[in-house]
């Protein structure tokens, strides 16, 4: 399994708090992906990032930002949270110099809740 | 834009059964085709991919075969376990150096024993 751990694992916090999740890999992989989960979407594009300090957004950037100081970590923030965030959080990395370009490899998954 | 399009479920078939799993897409380019498997509470694994027409994937005793004609890559396996049951996604590579994933929304399959 790559080695790609996501922290915390559950939240419930309160509408209008802040809110960092952290996805943490051991692979060295230069790009890393935020996805969340939601019944009847599939995985939805949040942010990614092409190397440290380089980040774009994906489909569903509203209301989240990232950051990437280093190789191995990826935060995603929800600066002040709704309730339409709640969902499952999945980061990915990939590396496409590798043999197996095109794939992504995901970690557990962080379920928040927004009360 | 591109798009992928998932079999409604969930499916539910005795264990043993031949499983189909369709799956279409709308992408502009030659895109990369991929089937995930999550089990429960875990994350996405990847099951198989495909990375140009007519190509097959296979793993586990699952198939997919890229179909440019048809735009299509839908999963099949000839005979199901229980510990098959889970959801199954199919998604498709954007062209470009960061290969961003387009998911379908998942098909939850059940095994009856």
């Amino acid at each position: 399994d790559a080695g790609i751990t996501q922290s915390p694992r559950h939240k419930v916090t309160e509408t209008g708090t802040p809110v960092t999740l952290r996805c943490h890999q051991t692979e060295n992989h230069r790009y890393m992906y935020w996805y969340r989960q939601d019944p009847g979407h599939g995985l939805r594009l949040i942010h990614y990032s092409y190397g440290v300090k380089d980040t774009d957004k994906g489909e569903v950037s509203d209301g989240y930002s990232v950051s990437r100081s280093k190789t191995e970590d990826f935060l995603l923030t929800l600066e002040s949270a709704t309730s339409s965030q709640t969902s499952v959080y999945f980061c990915a990395i990939s590396d496409p110099t590798s043999g197996s370009t095109d794939t992504q490899y995901f970690g557990p998954g962080t379920r928040l809740t927004v009360l | 834009g591109n798009s992928v399009t998932q079999m409604e479920g969930p499916v539910t078939l005795s264990e043993e059964a031949f499983l189909t799993i369709n799956c279409t897409y709308t992408a502009t380019g030659y895109p990369s085709l991929f089937w995930y498997v999550q089990y429960p509470g875990e994350g996405l694994q990847l099951l198989l991919k495909a990375t140009k027409a007519d190509d097959k994937g296979s793993n586990k005793g699952f198939e997919a075969t890229y179909r440019k004609e048809t735009t299509s890559f839908h999963l099949e396996k000839g005979s199901v376990q229980v510990s098959d049951s889970a959801v199954y996604f199919c998604a498709l590579s954007r062209s470009g150096s960061a290969r961003q994933l387009t998911f379908g929304s998942g098909t939850q399959l059940t095994v009856l024993p």
